[in-house]
């Protein structure tokens, strides 16, 4: 039962415009979203999260919206960089009892110089 | 400031035997996890331990085990491996409950 899905596994952009990752999710107990960078031989490396209160969370480049009804959250990265190449993986929690990170599948982004 | 170290960062074992793996949390951070990647999908969620103590267990069969010392260290435990146990194995620490887990370069297991 995958509770977090990323339907994308590839997606490519060109530099300088924008990357937008897609992420949904079915337990409706998730009340708490992070995005994670991967590189290759690498841990995850945080990224940015959102609380289930807000709708939106801004970080520099990064920006995530989170739309519950819809249980449906997004990564907007602008502008790409080639940098920004690496797989991206959505996670939700549940916010009390364990910190068990519920992990999608992952996309892998790559921006075409 | 050192992250999150793992050791070791890879390991071929052959089935059967038992395996040892270790994570040093970032200073000051007292929750460590572990988590399985296999290849093709995102972290499985293994152990949460906060304060020595486990907080969470995942869906893995009673040959996974862990613990955390009193410096917050922990070691994840594998007996009698299998090949489909293969895969980066990942820790990651946090501060306290509920704020932003992060997470060493893990170490790849091969069991062959």
């Amino acid at each position: 039962d995958q509770q977090v899905k990323q339907n994308s596994p590839s997606l490519s952009v060109q530099e300088g415009r924008i990357s937008i990752l897609n992420c949904d999710y079915t337990n409706s107990m998730f009340d708490y979203f992070l995005w994670y960078k991967k590189y290759p031989a690498e841990g995850p490396t945080f990224l940015i999260s959102i609380s289930s209160i807000k709708d939106k969370n801004e970080d520099g480049r990064f920006t995530v919206f989170l739309n519950k009804s819809a249980k449906h959250l997004s990564l907007h990265i602008v502008p790409s960089q080639p940098g920004d190449s690496a797989v991206y993986f959505c996670a939700a929690r549940v916010n009390f009892g364990n910190e068990k990170l519920t992990f999608g599948t992952g996309t892998r982004l790559t921006i075409i110089p | 400031d050192a992250g999150v170290t793992q050791s070791p960062t890879h390991l071929i074992k052959t089935r059967g035997q038992q395996v040892t793996l270790r994570c040093s949390p970032i200073s000051g951070h007292k929750s460590v996890s572990w988590y399985q990647q296999v290849l093709g999908q995102g972290p499985q969620f293994i152990f949460q331990y906060y304060e020595k103590e486990e907080r969470g267990r995942g869906n893995f069969p009673d040959r996974f085990s862990a613990r955390q010392f009193p410096n917050y260290s922990s070691e994840l435990n594998v007996n009698a491996l299998l090949l489909g146990d293969s895969a980066l194995y990942l820790c990651a620490s946090s501060s306290d409950t509920y704020t932003e887990a992060f997470f060493g370069q893990g170490t790849r297991l091969t069991v062959v």
